[in-house]
């Protein structure tokens, strides 16, 4: 199994100010990687996928990079609306096991 | 607009079963891998099980295989999670979700993702 790591677990950011969350995986995932976005008593919603490109609707303050096992996940300017659970979810493997990352927190500083 | 409805959760004892539904609308539901995703209270996303367009494939995480069964009826647009032999562990908010595009293949990352059911596994 591929284990997906996130760091940090809680990042306290002020509004404006840039954010960068990082990703690591056990093993590599070439490309195949991707962002969701959590609020509180909502689903998750696709932000990046194959690392670096943004979902329909995503707003360019959201940026992704990464390859092989380092990825990163970097919000230029933080909104209120960013505030929120990041993950993480890698897909490089058959049969399908998909593996998520733990979370990071995106909270206001 | 493209939706995903989930239903059927609830509270079970230990070692019960349970039905998860969701319904799709707003695409062709036939031409898309769906999956099952949970997350326990205050805890992160985990994996439960994918289906393919066909229904031809199925697969899950090692933790529920054997005690849950994901199938779909295309001519309903609908998808299911069957779950037997409930734990505690299971406890969890269900999503259903698509794969983000309808490609023969897995893509492997998913949108969108229904809004969610709560199953509760407790005595």
């Amino acid at each position: 199994e591929i284990v997906m790591t996130q760091s940090p677990a809680t990042l306290s950011v002020s509004p404006g100010e840039r954010a960068t969350l990082s990703c690591r995986a056990s093993q590599s995932v070439s490309s195949n990687l991707a962002w969701y976005q959590q609020k509180p008593g909502q689903a998750p919603r696709l932000l990046i996928y194959r690392a670096s490109i943004r979902a329909t609707g995503i707003s360019a303050r959201f940026s992704g990079s990464g390859s092989g096992t380092e990825f990163t996940l970097t919000i230029s300017s933080l909104q209120s609306e960013d505030f929120a659970v990041y993950y993480c979810q890698q897909y490089n493997n058959w049969p399908p096991a998909l593996t998520f990352g733990g979370g990071t927190k995106v909270e206001i500083k | 607009e493209v939706q995903l409805v989930e239903s059927g959760g609830g509270l079970v004892q230990p070692g019960g079963s349970l039905r998860l539904s969701c319904a799709a609308s707003g695409f062709t539901f036939s031409n898309y891998w769906m999956t099952w995703v949970r997350q326990a209270p205050g805890k992160g996303l985990e994996w439960v099980a994918i289906i393919k367009q066909d229904g031809s494939e199925n697969y899950y995480v090692d933790s529920v295989k054997g005690r849950f069964t994901i199938s779909r009826d295309n001519a309903k647009n609908s998808l299911y999670l069957q779950m037997n032999s409930l734990r505690a562990e299971d406890t969890a908010v269900y999503y259903c979700a698509r794969d983000q595009a309808s490609r023969i293949y897995l893509i492997g990352w998913f949108d969108p993702w229904g809004q969610g059911t709560l199953v509760t596994v407790s005595s």
